[in-house]
């Protein structure tokens, strides 16, 4: 089956500093990956739709300028947690989608806690 | 209300029983339906998409009543495997966006 790798796994950083979050689907071009947030006991919440040479669309109450996203290729989207602080620190995880909505496939997640 | 609704739980059930759960769906015109596994600090892995005229893989059996906006899983035969949590997601009509329930937790008990 189709892969997607996200990178790194964990990231432990100081108050402030900014993380950069990859997303790569390895054997399939994806248009459009998407980026999820979860913090424990809560349900995946969208974050923001990633498009192939386009700007990425933010859900309701996502700080474009904080979470930056990137996709400048069809094999690879970033995401950049800047100036990050401790309410940040959550569990993020992207998916790339293949074909149709249904052929959708996850990363294996960033636990990221800002001290 | 929510867009989509779950029993957070948790459910736990003997090895061997039948378990099962509901879902409920807000956005009427909502399409696609699905029951995604995800275990402690891991991805979602897709377990089944719902039909409308229901749909079984091995125990597992999905349904979805339109009328009244649900969905259910059934778990027969369950086994220590199965722990994990389950996730609704629904995603409405010309609409990309998955919508993810807050997931049902589900301990398996020998």
């Amino acid at each position: 089956g189709a892969v997607v790798s996200q990178h790194p796994s964990r990231v432990i950083c100081k108050s402030g500093t900014s993380v950069k979050i990859e997303c790569r689907s390895l054997d399939f071009q994806a248009t459009t990956m998407f980026w999820y947030r979860q913090f424990p006991k809560q349900s995946l919440m969208l974050m923001a739709t990633s498009n192939e040479g386009s700007k990425a669309t933010y859900e309701q109450g996502v700080e474009k300028d904080k979470f930056l996203i990137n996709h400048a290729s069809l094999t690879l989207s970033t995401l950049t947690v800047t100036s990050a602080h401790p309410e940040d620190s959550s569990f993020y995880i992207c998916s790339a989608e293949q074909g149709r909505q249904e052929k959708l496939f996850f990363g294996s997640g960033t636990q990221l806690s800002v001290l | 209300r929510k867009e989509v609704e779950q029993d957070p739980g948790p459910f736990n059930v003997p090895e061997g029983a039948t378990v099962a759960f509901n879902c409920t769906y807000s956005n009427s015109a909502s399409q696609s339906f699905f029951w995604y596994r995800q275990d402690c600090r891991k991805e979602p892995k897709l377990l089944m998409s719902v039909y409308s005229s229901g749909n079984e893989d091995g125990r597992f059996t999905a349904q979805l009543n339109r009328a009244s906006q649900y969905i259910s899983l059934l778990i027969r035969d369950s086994k220590l495997s199965d722990s994990a949590t389950y996730l609704c997601v629904v995603n409405g009509e010309g609409n990309e966006k998955l919508t993810f329930g807050t997931g049902t937790r589900l301990t398996i008990i020998p």
